[in-house]
């Protein structure tokens, strides 16, 4: 079974850079898949942060683009994220997920529970 | 970037009744080289994340009750539950697969009516 678990700081302060880590389990990521990254503010929808496969190619949403990095290290069997230059408005729920098939055009079909950052000073 | 309409924002049914859920995109998310409408449904639960219900519209994930279904093809979608149970009460979330940036329905909050 596949288990997914995000690590990190819940408490970020404005400009500096939101770091968090998602380990898996029951799984090896350099067998292959996407694994990506999705954010929901409290009491809000879902956002598609980006995704990563583990040759280390990514895909970002551009909205985030120029504050994003999403880095694999397969001998960990994790992957990250760091977005650089928070804000309130990056106070969400961080989730990491696997993307079903071979391809990051495929639904999520495995999550983690979930990572709350807040960015407050 | 693809628009994710869902409706109603929130339904409350009967139990055993029948509830259907609306998502429209603003544009097709129908593959024509392989005919699969890139499209999936979740249903989140407070404090869980999303469980991926439905896949490819209307292909069942493992484990899923056979009343939830999913219909529809290149802009138009529908999740039913045909007879709803206590359990079911959650947000549903439609997602496009089709081209990035992926993109998420505002969600509809099903209740017992």
């Amino acid at each position: 079974q596949v288990q997914l678990q995000e690590s990190g700081p819940g408490l970020v302060k404005p400009s500096e850079t939101l770091s968090l880590t998602c380990g898996v389990s029951g799984y090896s990521i350099s067998s292959g898949y996407y694994w990506g990254w999705v954010r929901q503010p409290p009491g809000k929808g879902l956002e598609w942060i980006g995704s990563i496969y583990q040759s280390g190619i990514t895909y970002y949403n551009a909205s985030l683009k120029s504050r994003l990095t999403i880095s694999v290290d397969t001998f960990k069997n994790q992957f990250s994220l760091k977005l650089s230059s928070v804000t309130a408005a990056d106070t969400a729920v961080y989730y990491c997920a696997r993307h079903r098939g071979g391809s990051y055009y495929d639904h999520f079909d495995y999550w983690g529970q979930g990572a709350l950052v807040t960015v407050s000073s | 970037d693809i628009v994710m309409t869902q409706s109603p924002d929130s339904l409350a049914v009967f139990l055993g009744e029948r509830a259907t859920i609306n998502c429209k995109s603003s544009q097709s998310v129908l593959y024509s080289s392989n005919n699969k409408n890139y499209l999936a449904w979740y249903q989140q639960k407070p404090g869980q994340p999303p469980k991926p219900l439905i896949y490819w519209a209307s292909t069942r994930e493992s484990g899923v009750p056979d009343r939830f279904s999913g219909s529809g093809s290149g802009t138009d979608f529908t999740l039913t539950i045909s007879s709803l149970q206590a359990e079911d009460v959650a947000v549903y979330y439609c997602q496009q697969y089709y081209s990035t940036p992926l993109t998420f329905g505002g969600g509809t909050k099903v209740e017992i009516k």
